[in-house]
């Protein structure tokens, strides 16, 4: 069954440094997704992107996130200066042009010292 | 803003019994809703959807009601198994057709089936 693949499952970091999350949606998919989750609390969206572009975007997802699309595949989320409270767990997600179901990947876990 | 709203964070049933999850919007220009089954550790998973113009859909032992009036769907779970037990979150989008709508959730209700 196809699935999102995210990497890595859990990135440890120092404040300030520069992270970048990977996805790789299902691969007949259009629109993609980033969502977070930071601990005990609900799921965040965070941005979505359809067509090489940001078509939607969170007030969580400032200056210092950015995400690509570099090569067909996979699919970035970047985080420019880490802080503390972006410590959680993100998630990508894909889905059809032509259906509402969204499918999640299992998610990478960041923790920012 | 809290568009989507699970105001049980948890719940227990056991085994065999049926399971109950609540969930409530604020939006009327949501026309899709969909529920997903978190496990700790790993993605939410999709479970069962259901749009605006029905309201009812049923899968297996997983129904969904959606009462539009009173901006209110359930999910139900029959019988409830033990493996059941996970975080389940409410979702909506306010149009399926559109590129780049957001999907919105709520908060969670952790269900617990007990053997």
């Amino acid at each position: 069954e196809p699935e999102v693949t995210q990497t890595p499952s859990h990135q440890v970091t120092q404040m300030g440094q520069e992270v970048i999350l990977r996805c790789v949606p299902i691969s007949n998919h259009l629109y993609f997704y980033w969502y977070r989750q930071i601990l005990g609390q609900k799921v965040e969206f965070l941005v979505s992107f359809y067509n090489n572009e940001i078509s939607e975007k969170s007030e969580i997802f400032d200056d210092q996130f950015s995400v690509e699309r570099p090569d067909g595949s996979n699919f970035t989320l970047k985080i420019r200066s880490t802080k503390l409270e972006d410590s959680a767990m993100y998630f990508c997600a894909s889905r059809l042009e032509d259906t509402g179901e969204l499918f999640f990947g299992e998610g990478s876990r960041l923790t920012v010292l | 803003d809290q568009q989507v709203k699970q105001n049980s964070p948890s719940l227990s049933v056991q085994e065999g019994r049926i399971s109950i999850l609540n969930c409530d919007y604020t939006n009327s220009m949501f026309d899709y809703f969909l529920w997903y089954k978190k496990y700790p550790a790993e993605g939410p998973t999709f479970l069962i959807s259901i749009s605006s113009i029905k309201d009812k859909n049923e899968d297996g032992r997983f129904t969904v009601f959606l009462n539009k009036s009173a901006k209110h769907l359930s999910l139900h779970i029959v019988p409830s198994q033990p493996g059941d037990s996970a975080v389940y979150f409410c979702a909506a989008i306010d149009s399926m057709w559109d590129t780049g709508n957001q999907f919105y959730f709520g908060t969670g209700t952790s269900l617990t089936v007990i053997p």
